[in-house]
């Protein structure tokens, strides 16, 4: 079955940056895009940018140009997403979403503290 | 970027009751438009894809109609299980955006 396993939660401090990872498995990981999603706490839904896992290619919301990268590794079947330089309003549960929305990662907690 | 603003942003309602959300778009998206259900602590999922089309394996009490600017969401028998919040997004152009999001409660 189709799984998207992310990595687990992080507490940062303002100024660093976050990698956080989704391995997936049950389908060929080059055929989908992958999108980030993230949700703050009690908060909506915001699309971060997608990646293409055979090419490589990305795009990024404007609101992350210049923070966000969005990495794969083929060998792993494994997605990547840092976010740079981050501040308290970056604290949100991270999710990555296989391309057409059909399957989710569980979300990965982001803590951006002092 | 295109604007999803979605209603109510809540909603309490009977068992049994017919409850639709609203999702209009800032400019037309023909049908690119999902329909989510979100519960407490959960990833998101995929209730409607294409403004209608129902994803497999899920009841068939939900619907989605519309295309251009203008969409519903339509529970014809609302179930205890359907609390959640519901989301609409639009996937037409970049960057994808969502609606605010409809909380669903039992009256």
């Amino acid at each position: 079955q189709v799984q998207l396993v992310q990595s687990g939660a992080e507490v940062k401090k303002p100024g660093a940056s976050v990698k956080v990872s989704c391995k997936a498995s049950g389908y060929t990981f080059t055929s989908y895009d992958i999108n980030w999603v993230r949700q703050a706490t009690g908060q909506g839904l915001e699309w971060m940018g997608w990646m293409n896992p055979n090419s490589g290619n990305t795009g990024y919301a404007q609101k992350f140009q210049g923070r966000v990268t969005m990495t794969r590794n083929t060998s792993i079947s494994t997605a990547y997403m840092e976010l740079s330089s981050l501040r308290s309003e970056d604290t949100a549960v991270y999710y990555c979403a296989r391309g057409e929305y059909r399957y989710w990662g569980q979300g990965t907690l982001v803590t951006v503290s002092s | 970027d295109i604007q999803m603003t979605q209603s109510p942003s809540s909603l309490s309602a009977s068992v049994g009751d017919r409850v639709t959300i609203t999702c209009q778009a800032s400019q037309d998206i023909s049908n690119y438009l999902n329909w989510y259900q979100q519960k407490p602590g959960k990833a998101p999922k995929l209730l409607i894809y294409d403004a209608s089309n129902l994803e497999t394996g899920v009841p068939s009490r939900f619907s989605g109609s519309g295309s251009g600017t203008d969409f519903t969401f339509t529970i014809s028998s609302l179930q205890p299980e359907d609390i959640a919040t519901y989301y609409c997004q639009q996937y037409d152009n970049l960057p994808q955006t969502f609606g605010g999001g409809t909380k669903v409660e039992i009256k």
